[in-house]
């Protein structure tokens, strides 16, 4: 089945440090591809997403590019902030068939950035 | 931008009660909602879809007769955990979409209710 798998956490960085989160996916189709953040306290929230290969998402100094050959949407930011500090979320969603809508998630990355 | 509430944010309850959660769109009609179960440390799991007016379309795996869901307009859905049980403690979220037919890439979150069962 469709699957997503994302690096363990939590991550704990330094601020203005480079991220990285390592996401790839396993899927029957053609997904669209999603990085979904979650503040304390919040809901999840659309960070960026990408609807086809090669594509780059970008939100907020986020950027993830959709890579088919190696099943990958790896998460970067290239300096980090206080506020940052968040669950990040990979997750697919399979474009049309009978599972409309319906999103995927990978387990879920900790994020701790400290001053 | 859309908002979407979840009440109660937390219950406790004793084994073999009833437990109701709402998950309401504020600012917008949600033609379609979606339930999700989270466990510690762990991934959302999609347990159910449901569509304004018709029946829920549960996740393989998920008892329809234990997790009632209801989506009686447009603005609310509810999720009934029926005879609760200390197993079915956990993070519940719902989301909304906003539109009809091929679903946009916004699928709005609530911030989540957690339920523990006694």
């Amino acid at each position: 089945g469709d699957s997503v798998t994302q690096m363990e956490g939590p991550v704990t960085l330094s601020e203005e440090a480079f991220l990285t989160i390592n996401c790839t996916y396993t899927a029957t189709g053609y997904p669209s591809l999603f990085w979904y953040v979650q503040y304390p306290g919040e809901g999840l929230q659309l960070l960026l997403k990408a609807t086809k290969a090669d594509d780059k998402g970008s939100n907020k100094g986020f950027e993830a590019t959709y890579r088919k050959e190696t099943t990958s949407f790896h998460l970067e930011k290239g300096s980090v902030q206080v506020s940052d500090s968040a669950v990040y979320f990979c997750a697919l969603r399979l474009q049309g068939g009978t599972s409309y809508g319906k999103l995927t998630f990978g387990q879920g990355t900790i994020l701790t950035v400290h001053p | 931008g859309a908002v979407v509430s979840q009440h109660p944010s937390r219950v406790i309850c004793k084994s073999g009660t009833s437990v109701k959660i709402e998950c309401r769109s504020l600012d917008f009609q949600a033609t379609t909602m979606f339930w999700y179960r989270q466990f510690p440390k762990q991934s959302l799991m999609l347990m159910a879809t449901s569509n304004e007016g018709s029946k829920a379309t549960y996740e393989q795996g998920v008892e329809k007769d234990k997790f009632l869901i209801n989506h009686a307009s447009l603005t609310l859905s509810t999720l009934t955990v029926t005879s609760a049980h200390p197993e079915d403690s956990s993070f519940y979220i719902c989301s909304a979409s906003r539109l009809r037919g091929p679903p946009t890439d916004t699928q709005y979150f609530g911030p989540g209710t957690r339920l523990t069962v006694l």
